[in-house]
């Protein structure tokens, strides 16, 4: 079974301060993802990572920075947390260079910023 | 620039109903991808079908059905005799490169 582990599943944070999400896959996957989820919204992309230490920007990239030293681990950062990053974080997975896989997403970080 | 839409933010049926969810996409790729994905009141997403630029084969597995027109830019998807285990979130996602996006998702109610 694949899995996608998120290590937070609730997190409350205070304005300002660093916040660090951590995502690990146990796939051998290529690419790796970050999505938050608002009501009205669906999943938008925060970042992305398709290698070893290779990041690009999704759609709304402000506000955050990824960090991808291993293959198997992904991990998000809110540099200076803000209450309009309060939202739930998506981590995903997928195999694929000349095909694409489907993404195999993790349980979800419900972040709160007070 | 890649986008997807899926325009009815809400569907509300009843039971054994026939529900059909519209996509929409855009894409200057010649070669993509796309998915649909559900999202069940558990939270956590489950992928449903993946389709690529090439097969415009409509699929059938079971009571769900995709319908893909390349000239439309259309992936719908139709649930027959829909059951109350249906309710989800549905969100239709599109890969080009390696980057995946997706709609703001469907809300389908299901009624006994």
């Amino acid at each position: 079974d694949v899995k996608v582990t998120q290590s937070s599943r609730y997190l409350v944070k205070r304005t300002g301060e660093k916040v660090f999400l951590e995502c690990v896959q146990d796939m051998d996957h290529e690419n790796m993802f970050w999505y938050r989820q608002d009501p009205g919204l669906g999943l938008r992309l925060i970042y992305f990572s398709y290698d070893v230490k290779m990041k690009e920007k999704g759609d709304i990239p402000e506000g955050y920075s990824v960090s991808r030293e291993k293959k198997e681990r992904f991990s998000l950062i809110l540099e200076s947390a803000s209450t309009n990053q309060t939202s739930m974080y998506l981590c995903a997975s997928s195999w694929g260079r000349n095909q694409v896989g489907e993404l195999f997403f993790g349980s979800g970080t419900q972040l709160s910023v007070l | 620039a890649q986008k997807v839409t899926q325009a009815q933010t809400e569907i509300s049926v009843v039971e054994k109903e026939d529900v059909t969810l519209d996509c929409v996409y855009e894409t200057r790729d010649t070669t993509y991808y796309l998915f649909w994905y559900k999202q069940p009141p558990s939270g956590e997403l489950v992928f449903l079908i993946r389709r690529n630029s090439f097969d415009e084969q409509n699929e059938i597995s079971g009571r769900y059905s995709w319908n893909f027109q390349k000239s439309t830019s259309s992936f719908n998807f139709t649930i027959t005799a829909s059951q109350v285990v249906d309710s989800a979130v549905y969100f239709c996602a599109l890969t080009g490169g390696f980057k995946t996006i997706f709609g703001a998702g469907t809300r389908l109610f299901v009624k006994a």
